[in-house]
């Protein structure tokens, strides 16, 4: 089955730093990549939809200026949160659609928890 | 944009019994409909899905049913185990590869010994 893997699974920064999380796509391509954030017993809240050469749609509600995304190639998106504080601590996960049929699943990545210190 | 209401948030049923997670959604255009499960700590796991064309789908001891008209759909798990205890979340979705995907609040799912 399609994998997707990201790293760093666990990171801690101090205040005021930036963490870059990359997402990769191991056995598909993803031209499209998605974004989450979830907070301890919440649910998944989409953060941004990463699009391959162009920019990020960001949900209502996420600063595109603190929450960076690039997605460079048909493998890899990454998120760099910037000038982080510790109400950004959170498990961050990407995820990914296979294939091209319709009504393919969503893979998730094993997500990066951030504390953020 | 789409809504994804979830119920119950939490759910305790005896081992061996069965349990019912339901969910709403609100724009008529989502045509696809999966449910994942996820344990403390890990990735959530797709453990089945539901295209709008069928209104049931089981797999073992998994089914989920979809009511297109009413915009609800809901999943039943039989003769539950230890194992099945985590957070079960259900989702909405538009067919297509750059469709996004809501997730509802999910359900923490216990099951008693």
């Amino acid at each position: 089955g399609a994998v997707v893997s990201q790293h760093p699974s666990r990171v801690i920064c101090k205040s005021g730093t930036s963490v870059k999380i990359e997402c990769r796509s191991l056995d598909f391509q993803a031209t499209t990549m998605f974004w989450y954030r979830q907070f301890p017993k919440q649910s998944l809240m989409l953060m941004a939809t990463s699009n391959e050469g162009s920019k990020a749609t960001y949900e209502q509600g996420v600063e595109k200026d603190k929450f960076l995304i690039n997605h460079a190639s048909l493998t890899l998106s990454t998120l760099t949160v910037t000038s982080a504080h510790p109400e950004d601590s959170s498990f961050y996960i990407c995820s990914a659609r296979e294939g091209s049929g319709l009504g393919t699943p969503l893979h998730f990545g094993n997500g990066t928890r951030l504390t953020v210190t | 944009g789409e809504n994804v209401e979830q119920h119950p948030s939490t759910l305790s049923v005896q081992e061996g019994d069965s349990a019912v997670i339901k969910c709403t959604y609100s724009d008529s255009a989502s045509n696809y409909f999966p449910w994942y499960k996820q344990e403390l700590g890990k990735r959530p796991q797709l453990i089945i899905d539901i295209r709008s064309n069928v209104g049931e789908k089981k797999d073992q001891r998994i089914a989920v049913t979809l009511n297109k008209t009413a915009k609800h759909f809901s999943l039943h798990i039989t003769e539950t185990q230890p194992e099945d205890s985590a957070v079960y979340f259900c989702a909405a979705s538009g067919m297509n590869r750059d469709d996004k995907i809501i997730f509802g609040k999910g359900t923490r799912l216990h099951i008693l010994p």
